[in-house]
């Protein structure tokens, strides 16, 4: 079966504080992906990289956050200045190569409370 | 851009009986149509997806149907059980500038009674 591993799996900062949660894809994978998740809604996607290069996320990330795939056995995401509107479950998923009929194998998710 | 639209929550039903899930979606793609599962403190996993247009996909008694002209991919089940209380998430594939993300719905909540 399919394991992602995503840990911490739960994080609490103050407002104004950096965070940092990580990601272990499945091995052979090649494409990860980030989402975030509020109040068990939608899931909106974060970022995504293929062979550890960021190759599209949105205009938030790029802005508020950092990620990096550092190798093709771990990946993190980091919020540098946390804000309340940051409280959500981040999923982290993996996919052999990331494409359009693919499936992609999600962690059990970082809950992270701002408060 | 692309979208998901599926049946709003909670969902209530008792043992036995069916159930639908309304899903409809907007792309100007060719997507992939997923549908999801999520349990309490877990990541949603795949139910089952289907890649092609009029194609049906299954699995543990769900079904959905990639119905292209009529943009919808509704799940069903004959006969729900209390094990399938869980969030239902309808998902399509959308080619961004590299690379496939998925667009969510906004879940569907399913509560079975005994």
């Amino acid at each position: 079966d399919a394991a992602v591993t995503q840990k911490p799996r739960y994080l609490i900062k103050m407002k104004g504080q950096e965070a940092e949660m990580k990601c272990i894809p499945e091995k052979g994978h090649t494409a990860v992906f980030w989402y975030q998740q509020k109040q068990s809604k939608e899931l909106k996607f974060l970022i995504y990289f293929q062979n550890q290069q960021p190759l599209d996320q949105i205009d938030m990330v790029k802005e508020r956050f950092s990620a990096v795939c550092p190798s093709s056995s771990l990946c993190s995401l980091g919020i540098r200045t946390c804000e309340a509107e940051d409280s959500a479950l981040y999923l982290c998923s993996s996919s052999p190569l990331g494409g359009r009929q693919d499936t992609q194998y999600f962690g059990p998710g970082t809950r992270l409370l701002v408060l | 851009g692309d979208s998901v639209t599926q049946t709003e929550g909670p969902v209530t039903l008792s043992e036995g009986t069916s159930l639908t899930v309304n899903c409809s979606y907007e792309t100007k793609q060719y997507p992939t149509l997923f549908w999801y599962v999520q349990y309490p403190g877990e990541g949603p996993q795949l139910l089952f997806k289907v890649p092609k247009a009029n194609e049906k996909g299954s699995n543990r008694g769900f079904e959905a149907t990639y119905n292209k002209e009529a943009t919808s991919f509704h799940l069903q089940k004959a006969s729900v059980q209390e094990s399938d209380s869980a969030v239902y998430y309808c998902a399509l594939s959308d080619r961004g500038s590299s690379g496939n993300k998925l667009i969510f719905g906004i879940g569907t909540l399913l509560s079975v009674k005994p």
